[in-house]
């Protein structure tokens, strides 16, 4: 089993709509969580972190995480077509390692 | 603006001969990482420095070493390329622990060739 999974995609939403994306990770000793998006040829680019159960806005995005059912999510509302990119979700655990690990990432397209 | 810079942007080497990546960031975090990303997959963590504790993922390749001389700068000594290795390298730093404020930086990536 992978630490993080998420569904590869692609993910294809009219522009206008809500993009929902997900991901699951098996380690329950996770204490972050992120969203990166990454562009074709690009580095990934912090969109949100989340810490603590629930949701957590920021403009277009909205984070989710449920850390009883390991999985968290990311909305994008009134989608665009520079949404289009792959989403990353990535985990931190604390320890003295403090590493993060990435999921393969979802390829989201947003059509006109 | 603080940041973290890699250089070269494109790196073109020959099988087998060494190749150095650089890493260097004004945001004095304590945590570098450095991860191989190939094509359509996720990031690969090869290993990462808590100051100068060096953490090395156990299947990290002989192959990739680093050093990190100092708090800003961070290397990625490639021993003996192989084609395998063509990728793109990533830099990242972070503050240490996983609560508020740790999240990971990415410099802009190296694209090593292996010709």
């Amino acid at each position: 089993q992978k630490e993080v999974e998420q569904n590869s995609g692609p993910l294809s939403v009219p522009e206008g709509a809500i993009a929902s994306l997900n991901c699951t990770y098996s380690d329950r000793g996770s204490q972050s969580f992120f969203w990166y998006r990454q562009y074709s040829g690009k580095s990934p680019e912090l969109i949100m972190s989340i810490y603590s159960n629930g949701d957590k806005e920021d403009g277009r995005f909205t984070a989710q995480l449920n850390k009883a059912s390991q999985y968290v999510s990311l909305l994008i509302r009134d989608s665009q077509p520079s949404d289009s990119a792959t989403y990353l979700c990535a985990v931190k655990r604390y320890s003295s390692a403090s590493k993060i690990i990435f999921g393969s990432g979802t390829r989201l397209s947003i059509r006109p | 603006d603080a940041m973290v810079i890699q250089n070269p942007r494109y790196q073109v080497t020959q099988f087998g001969k060494p190749v150095t990546l650089s890493c260097s960031q004004t945001l004095n975090h304590n945590v570098m990482y450095w991860y191989q990303q190939k094509s359509s997959q996720a990031p690969k963590l090869l290993f990462h420095y808590y100051d100068k504790d060096f953490n090395n993922e156990a299947d990290t390749p002989d192959n990739f070493q680093s050093r990190r001389p100092n708090t800003s700068f961070c290397f990625l000594d490639i021993r003996s390329p192989g084609l395998g290795d063509a990728a793109m390298y990533l830099c990242a730093t972070s503050s240490r622990g996983a609560g508020q404020g740790t999240e990971a930086f990415f410099g802009q990536g190296t694209r090593l060739t292996v010709v």
